[in-house]
């Protein structure tokens, strides 16, 4: 399972985009990249998952480099709501084995 | 509103104590996870279900601790003996598994908080 590493924590305006890049060096043929965002109080919730090139949903953009040793999550036009933190995970179907680490948490300022 | 409800969502209880969580999934998910999180840290794997059968437990998980999903259903936590060191937010996710597909996809519930005074 690829250890994934991202910035401990991030600092946002309200209508800015947002990039959280995570690197996953000694990732697997068959490992997807997938996003989690966190609440407090709250259990995660599924953002995006990908395995290369770009991926786009109603809510985020992931963009995966053709080496695939990183991702980039793109948040569009962040507001307040958009306070959480984020995780980055690289899996190949084994999500009991999941190492989730601390994430990133970003913080969206008025 | 991802569809896998938890209860209690808090449990205060006393050093000592059994407590037991209820999870109930999404109604066509067969795959059954329960995790622990402490406070500023990520989620750690507990255990995992596949219908009824508990295919895997977390090494780093006491002999205090037990899950069962009788008929695949809903699935409960029991911590016997709670210390200290139990009191976390306990989740509870499902997916639909597919094999070893790597776009499996865990929809979580909101979590019970334990607190072991």
């Amino acid at each position: 399972l690829a250890k994934t590493t991202q910035p401990i924590s991030m600092d946002s305006y309200e209508g800015q985009e947002v990039n959280i890049t995570c690197s996953h060096n000694n990732i697997a043929t068959n490992d997807y990249i997938t996003w989690y965002q966190q609440f407090p109080s709250q259990g995660p919730r599924f953002i995006i998952q990908g395995y290369k090139t770009k991926v786009t949903n109603e809510v985020a953009s992931l963009f995966i480099p053709a080496d695939r040793k990183s991702s980039t999550l793109s948040l569009p036009r962040v507001s307040l709501s958009d306070t959480a933190v984020y995780y980055c995970l690289a899996d190949a179907g084994n999500n009991r084995k999941l190492i989730w680490g601390l994430g990133t948490s970003l913080a969206v300022n008025p | 509103d991802t569809g896998v409800s938890q209860d209690p969502r808090h449990k205060i209880t006393k050093r000592g104590q059994n407590v037991t969580f209820r999870c109930d999934p999404i109604s066509e998910h067969n795959r059954l996870y329960w995790y622990r999180q402490t406070l500023g840290q990520g989620p750690e794997f507990l255990t995992y279900f596949q219908n009824e059968a508990q295919l895997e437990k977390s090494r780093l998980l006491s002999d205090r601790f037990s899950a069962e999903r009788p008929k695949g259903s809903f699935s409960t936590l029991e911590i016997q003996r709670t210390e200290q060191g139990d009191s976390a937010m306990y989740l509870c996710a499902s997916s639909v598994g597919t094999g070893g597909a790597g776009n499996e996809k865990l929809f979580f519930g909101s979590g019970t908080q334990l607190s072991v005074l």
